[in-house]
């Protein structure tokens, strides 16, 4: 059980390329989700998912997006970087509302140049 | 939607001394506080958490206190230890599945 994986584990992007960061989780949870956390910073939620096919946007959503054809997958997908996307990117995951208890992934470190 | 402000932001104890970090939080509805500890590189990793219906809950040297009246809730880490040196952040759910986090605490144990 390796819980919630996450790929890459570091990235340098040029200004305006694009990237998908991979998260999948094999809890069968159903809720899924993308934070960023900045340096010296508390996590923002940017999307989040409710189950396959369901997902809404969170507190910083603009410049990102995301999809969920799967229960285990929920990839995070960057269009044209800029150097404010530059963070780590967590993904976590919780079994539902009622048990909401969020597993985070190990991180994603991007940077963009 | 909901903010949660957490203090101090820095705090720095003696090692063996207690350390209480405070979060307040402004949506009435929240009903789930949970605890996260981050060490430096790694994932915030769940420590502790508490839901509306209990005012505290123990678990070894860490508790956490909540007064629904005043919309706040703390973390005490009582005989601290070197390994408790990390962030530590606070957060708040309004039972729509969805997490607000304070800024964190970075937590020093001064030997």
């Amino acid at each position: 059980n390796a819980g919630v994986t996450q790929t890459p584990k570091f990235r340098i992007l040029k200004i305006g390329q694009s990237m998908t960061l991979q998260c999948t989780q094999d809890m069968n949870h159903n809720y899924m989700y993308w934070y960023r956390q900045d340096p010296g910073m508390g996590l923002k939620l940017i999307y989040y998912s409710v189950g396959a096919g369901i997902t809404d946007k969170g507190e910083v959503p603009n410049g990102y997006n995301v999809s969920r054809s799967t229960t285990e997958d929920f990839p995070l997908r960057l269009e044209l970087a800029a150097p404010s996307q530059t963070s780590v990117y967590f993904c976590a995951s919780s079994y539902s509302s009622g048990s909401p208890t969020q597993y985070f992934g190990p991180g994603t470190r991007l940077l963009v140049l | 939607g909901e903010n949660v402000e957490q203090h101090p932001s820095t705090l720095s104890v003696q090692e063996g001394d207690s350390a209480v970090i405070k979060c307040t939080y402004s949506d009435s509805a929240s009903n789930y506080f949970p605890w996260y500890k981050q060490e430096l590189g790694k994932r915030p990793q769940l420590i502790i958490d508490i839901r509306s219906n209990v005012g505290e809950k123990k678990d070894q040297r860490i508790a956490v206190t909540l007064n629904k009246t005043a919309k706040h809730f703390s973390l005490h880490i009582t005989e601290t230890q070197p390994e408790d040196s990390a962030v530590y952040f606070c957060a708040a759910s309004g039972g729509d599945y969805k997490l607000s986090f304070g800024a964190g605490t970075t937590v020093t144990v001064r030997a």
